[in-house]
């Protein structure tokens, strides 16, 4: 099976532009989280849908959206960039625990840089 | 609110010489627990997790992890470490309510570097 494949991998954006960044999950895997990792942060967790429905939201301000599609992939959306955005977006997919899995697997991520 | 901590910035470890890597969580109830790998980059990869059942599991590239429910520990071992294992290493926690759905809460990462 093909990995997660996250497209741009490299992103170089003025600051007050907007971004949209896409993730193709694992095939059959429904559900699709987003994190971003900072060297100052660290990997925190921005928001994961599954069946097209945000089921959980970290804290981030409302300038990072996201959604999904009836295809499981996703996008997530950033307006207004600021410096602070700056950081290595991460998509990870999984299936459903009922299923007894529980495991992520994760993009190659990516970089986005707010000049 | 779950968190996890790696005590350890970076690990220093010769080739040939066994590693421990080590975490700490704090979750209410029985934690989710895993590892992942990243090299440079790269996103995360899986190593191994623990959900219920013995306390020592296995998982990828020969890595190991024990689970103790009273030193609320989880650290990652390998016999034998190899060059090729110098990554940042990284512990996580699930909530293993419904309200956590999939949400990932990770540690601050180590580095590990063997020396050849």
């Amino acid at each position: 099976k093909a990995g997660v494949t996250q497209t741009p991998r490299y992103l170089i954006k003025t600051r007050g532009q907007q971004v949209t960044l896409s993730c193709s999950p694992i095939s059959g895997h429904r559900s699709v989280s987003w994190y971003q990792q900072t060297p100052g942060q660290g990997l925190q967790f921005l928001f994961e849908y599954f069946s097209e429905t945000q089921r959980n939201k970290g804290n981030f301000p409302g300038r990072f959206s996201g959604r999904q599609f009836s295809n499981s992939r996703s996008e997530m959306n950033v307006s207004t960039l600021e410096l602070g955005d700056s950081a290595l977006y991460l998509c990870a997919s999984s299936q459903e625990p009922g299923q007894g899995f529980y495991e992520q697997y994760f993009g190659p991520g990516t970089r986005l840089t707010v000049t | 609110a779950q968190s996890v901590a790696q005590p350890e910035d970076q690990v220093n470890v010769a080739e040939g010489n066994p590693l421990t890597v080590k975490c700490t969580y704090s979750v209410s109830g029985n934690p989710y627990l895993f590892w992942y790998v990243q090299y440079p980059n790269r996103g995360l990869q899986f190593l191994l997790k623990y959900i219920t059942g013995d306390n020592l599991v296995k998982g990828s590239y020969g890595f190991e992890a024990e689970f103790n429910k009273s030193q609320t520990s989880f650290h990652l071992k390998k016999p034998s470490a190899l060059v090729s294992d110098s990554a940042l290493y990284f512990c996580a926690v699930r909530d293993p309510t419904n309200t956590g759905f999939q949400k990932l809460v990770f540690g601050t990462g180590t580095r590990l570097l063997v020396s050849p």
